[in-house]
């Protein structure tokens, strides 16, 4: 198994431009995560998908932060207009519902930086 | 503040010795567990333990959970130099019928050769 695919490992982009990460889940895990990490806040999850559905988006900081999960196998984040303080370690994880142990599997990350 | 604070926030030992890190939280929980994560790298799950459950074993590790005190604890025994990683609690809970997941802050640990 590839694991959780994130793509780009880096992006380095002005502030005002929009920033898209990418994510392969896990085939055959039905909920997906995306966190955002920085030495300030921790980790954070900032949205957290079903069956590709949203669920919980709570921890979405702001409007510019959008995220989608068109089918089973792909999620997208978007963040429009990006800001230097979105600077962060953005990570997909998924996992599959019915397991005992409830393990999340982390993707590399995406490590973001806006000028 | 967060669900779950890890205690140290960093921790420095020598090779061989054991190392301890300590997780605090506030609600009322289904399960805890622990992730490792590399430098530069993704959270890696250790272990699970349900809040029934006192003390888990696996390997080199050994959990504790005390609900009452809403806390839980990690011990790495015969720690090695590869062992250096930052250690999370996450806690979970029942959120809307589903389980929601809340990481703590981590202790960075450095095992010396």
């Amino acid at each position: 198994d590839a694991g959780v695919i994130q793509s780009p490992r880096h992006e380095v982009t002005e502030m005002g431009q929009e920033v898209t990460l990418r994510c392969k889940p896990i085939s055959g895990h039905d909920y997906l995560f995306w966190y955002r990490q920085t030495m300030m806040r921790g980790l954070e999850l900032l949205i957290y998908f079903n069956n590709n559905v949203p669920i919980d988006d709570s921890g979405m900081p702001e409007d510019r932060f959008s995220a989608k999960m068109p089918n089973a196998s792909f999620s997208t984040l978007k963040i429009q207009p990006s800001e230097p303080r979105d600077s962060a370690v953005y990570f997909c994880a998924s996992r599959r519902s019915g397991t005992a142990t409830y393990e999340q599997y982390f993707g590399p990350g995406t490590r973001l930086t806006v000028t | 503040s967060q669900q779950g604070e890890e205690d140290p926030q960093a921790l420095s030992i020598q090779e061989g010795e054991n190392a301890t890190m300590n997780c605090s939280y506030k609600t009322s929980i289904n399960n805890l567990q622990w992730y490792r994560q590399n430098s530069g790298r993704g959270l890696v799950h250790l272990i699970l333990i349900r809040s029934n459950e006192r003390e888990k074993h696996s390997g080199r590790l050994r959990v504790t959970l005390d609900t009452s005190k809403k806390s839980s604890s990690l011990l790495i025994t015969a720690s090695r130099a590869a062992d250096t990683a930052s250690y999370f609690c996450a806690t979970a809970s029942n959120s809307g019928g589903y389980q929601k997941v809340t990481f703590g802050t981590g202790t960075k640990l450095q095992v010396i050769p």
